[in-house]
């Protein structure tokens, strides 16, 4: 199974809304990835998880809040968005790599959630 | 951080003819070059990567060039089908110590195959 998915497909919310967004895998992967991608540009990262920790953080907006409770599963909670948050939220996933003579592990991309806040 | 430009950004070929994209990266100590295709309504796919000992990689259609001298590396497409259409997007990293990280995407190239 080399698949990652994510729920919803789409989603649309309101500026005062809470809402969030899933992710899995099963490809027994230990890091996993959201990343925001507008309209006819490239994916921006913003998070990365690590063995279910926390290791990168690209100063995104406190507004959005990401979770892994486990090893197979990443969330991103919504909270007072904006229009302009209005993207597809893409998940990712791969092996970590250790040292310095780790090897670089493919990224396996979801289908994204497409987002619109109103 | 890396300074990445891929050119062009939008590609249109005659079906069954060739189309190459380039890749210009800046930082030296990149050693990983990889190819991403994303086709409407999907996430990005890796399609074909190359790591730096090497000139050239080939898989069927495809191949992947690297000048490390120049810093850039190019996706050759052989005999282009209408399922070549996508956005192309290169991905040029260096290894770290350890542990995870992003990738950063080229601007992206609208490939269109015509009939």
């Amino acid at each position: 199974d080399t698949e990652v998915t994510q729920t919803p497909k789409h989603l649309v919310m309101g500026m005062t809304n809470k809402k969030s967004l899933k992710c899995e895998q099963h490809m027994g992967h230990r890091a996993m990835y959201w990343y925001k991608q507008k309209a006819k540009k490239p994916p921006e990262l913003m998070f990365v998880y690590s063995y279910e920790k926390l290791s990168i953080n690209e100063s995104v907006p406190s507004r959005f809040s990401p979770e892994c409770p486990n090893s197979s599963l990443l969330n991103l909670h919504l909270h007072a968005l904006q229009p302009e948050d209005s993207a597809l939220y893409l998940c990712a996933s791969s092996q970590p790599f250790r040292g310095t003579s780790g090897r670089h592990n493919e990224q396996f991309f979801g289908p994204g959630t497409r987002l619109t806040v109103l | 951080g890396e300074n990445v430009e891929q050119h062009p950004s939008t590609l249109s070929v005659q079906e069954g003819d060739s189309a190459v994209i380039k890749c210009t990266y800046s930082d030296s100590a990149s050693n990983y070059f990889p190819w991403y295709k994303q086709e409407l309504g999907k996430g990005p796919q890796l399609i074909i990567d190359i790591r730096s000992n090497v000139g050239e990689k080939k898989d069927q259609r495809i191949a992947v060039t690297l000048n490390k001298t120049a810093k850039h590396f190019s996706l050759h497409i052989t005999e282009t089908q209408p399922e070549d259409s996508a956005v192309y997007f290169c991905a040029p990293r260096k290894k770290s110590g350890g542990g995870a990280d992003g990738l950063t995407f080229g601007k992206g190239t609208h490939l269109i195959i015509q009939p």
